[in-house]
């Protein structure tokens, strides 16, 4: 079945640690999202890729990075720079960049500092 | 101000009541407009996408907008317990690759059995 992948499901950071979050895409989409989700606040923007080799950087992207080598993949990690990086993560990819009929989103993965 | 406004609940009802989903949004420019279903610790899913004014019906569930108004609904008839979940509103205005879409923080929904 063609879907998107995200691992691990949870993660716990201790401070001062990198992450990084996987986000794996069977369905031949060239744009993929890297959301952020906390109470109350919706889907931030962190990162996209229109393509392969190219990212922009969304709405909150200080303390976070991105690579996008392969069409298929687009990982996120997350640096010791982002202060409050506990949340949910959602990876999403759509057809092409102009998504006007929505994206298709991974399961996600919560992560905890402890 | 907020792009994109939506009343976050929670919201119960009891069972086979219809349930009614709002979000008021201030770019005039929006054209695609989407209804998600994320249940807890899930991803969202596309439940529905509008494209301009009108209505949408999808089996129990109608989406509407009034771009007149900007404000978009979805209706859900005959509601059930496993309707219970957060509905996010989205939309875009689809111009180019530049033009993201922009979430609503959800509405809970919970269906009382």
């Amino acid at each position: 079945d063609g879907g998107i992948t995200q691992s691990p499901k949870y993660l716990f950071r201790k401070e001062g640690q990198n992450v990084t979050l996987s986000c794996e895409q069977n369905l031949n989409h060239d744009a993929m999202y890297w959301y952020r989700q906390d109470p109350g606040q919706g889907l931030r923007l962190i990162y996209y890729s229109q393509i392969v080799n190219d990212f922009q950087k969304g709405d909150i992207a200080e303390g976070y990075s991105v690579s996008r080598e392969k069409k298929e993949s687009f990982p996120l990690t997350v640096t010791s720079a982002q202060k409050n990086p506990t949340a949910f993560y959602l990876c999403a990819s759509s057809p092409q960049a102009e998504a006007n009929y929505g994206y298709t989103f991974g399961s996600g993965t919560r992560l905890t500092v402890v | 101000q907020k792009e994109v406004e939506q009343d976050p609940g929670p919201l119960s009802v009891p069972e086979g009541a219809i349930v009614s989903l709002n979000c008021t949004y201030s770019n005039s420019a929006f054209q695609y407009f989407m209804w998600y279903r994320q249940y807890s610790r899930k991803g969202p899913e596309l439940l529905m996408y509008t494209y301009s004014s009108g209505n949408k019906e999808d089996g129990r569930f109608t989406a509407q907008v009034d771009k007149s108004s900007k404000y978009i609904s979805l209706f859900i008839r005959d509601s059930q317990p496993s309707d219970s979940a957060t509905y996010l509103c989205a939309m875009s205005s689809g111009y180019s690759s530049a033009s993201k879409i922009i979430f609503g923080s959800g509405t809970r929904l919970s269906i009382r059995p």
